[in-house]
């Protein structure tokens, strides 16, 4: 156990439609990051928010977006989703700014888009 | 861009086998990180290699840093079941602030 929650687990949903994913760092972890992991692309990172700042943008697409909050949980919002947009979520934290530092992985939440 | 290129993508083999793999760049890495993760599930961090050269065990398993630190290999000795699942590697980029992922190896250890 990493010690990083996420929440649903699964998350099924239509065409169109909006869903947030939500993270919890492990305690101490002011650093919270969030990839996608498909099949074809494998672990793409998106964004990094440290201490409620965003830090870092990776491939976000510009329907997707997050925030950190004062308590540190995150959450990634995806709209307008497209079929392409199933793919596992990974929130990951680590305890520094850099974005380079040793990070610690939630279980996911696998994203199915019908 | 920095890239790491993770070698092979697929191995498949016996219960008992020794295995190597390989992660490579053409940047040098101020550290890089192993992970393991199983169908479903995240990535677990199995180690951390920082210094040029180092060599680090965990079990059966045993990382290597290169020298200039531009590579990485992961040796598995008498591979087992329990070892089956996508191996990452990620390097830690001297001068800028994002993690670098591999593409990965997908190990399946058959009993």
């Amino acid at each position: 156990d990493s010690g990083v929650t996420q929440t649903p687990k699964h998350l099924i949903t239509a065409t169109g439609q909006r869903v947030t994913l939500r993270c919890s760092p492990r305690s101490g972890d002011l650093s919270v990051y969030w990839y996608q992991q498909s099949l074809d692309q494998g672990l793409q990172f998106l964004i990094h928010y440290y201490n409620g700042e965003e830090r870092a943008k990776g491939n976000i697409l510009e329907r997707f977006s997050a925030q950190q909050f004062p308590d540190l949980h995150s959450e990634l919002n995806l709209s307008s989703l497209e079929l392409g947009d199933s793919a596992l979520y990974f929130c990951a934290s680590s305890a520094g700014l850099a974005g380079s530092n040793e990070q610690f992985f939630g279980p996911g939440t696998r994203l199915t888009v019908l | 861009t920095q890239l790491l290129e993770q070698s092979p993508q697929f191995l498949s083999i016996q219960e008992g086998e020794n295995l190597t793999v390989y992660c490579n760049s053409s940047s040098v890495f101020s550290s890089l990180q192993w992970y393991r993760q199983e169908p479903g599930e995240g990535p677990v961090l199995l180690v951390t290699v920082v210094t040029g050269g180092e060599v680090k065990k965990l079990k059966r398993l045993t990382f290597q840093f290169g020298d200039a630190r531009k590579d990485s290999s992961l040796h598995i000795t008498a591979a087992q079941p329990g070892d089956t699942g996508l191996y990452l590697c990620a390097g830690a980029p001297l001068y800028g602030n994002k993690l670098v992922f591999g593409a990965g190896t997908i190990l399946r250890v058959k009993s």
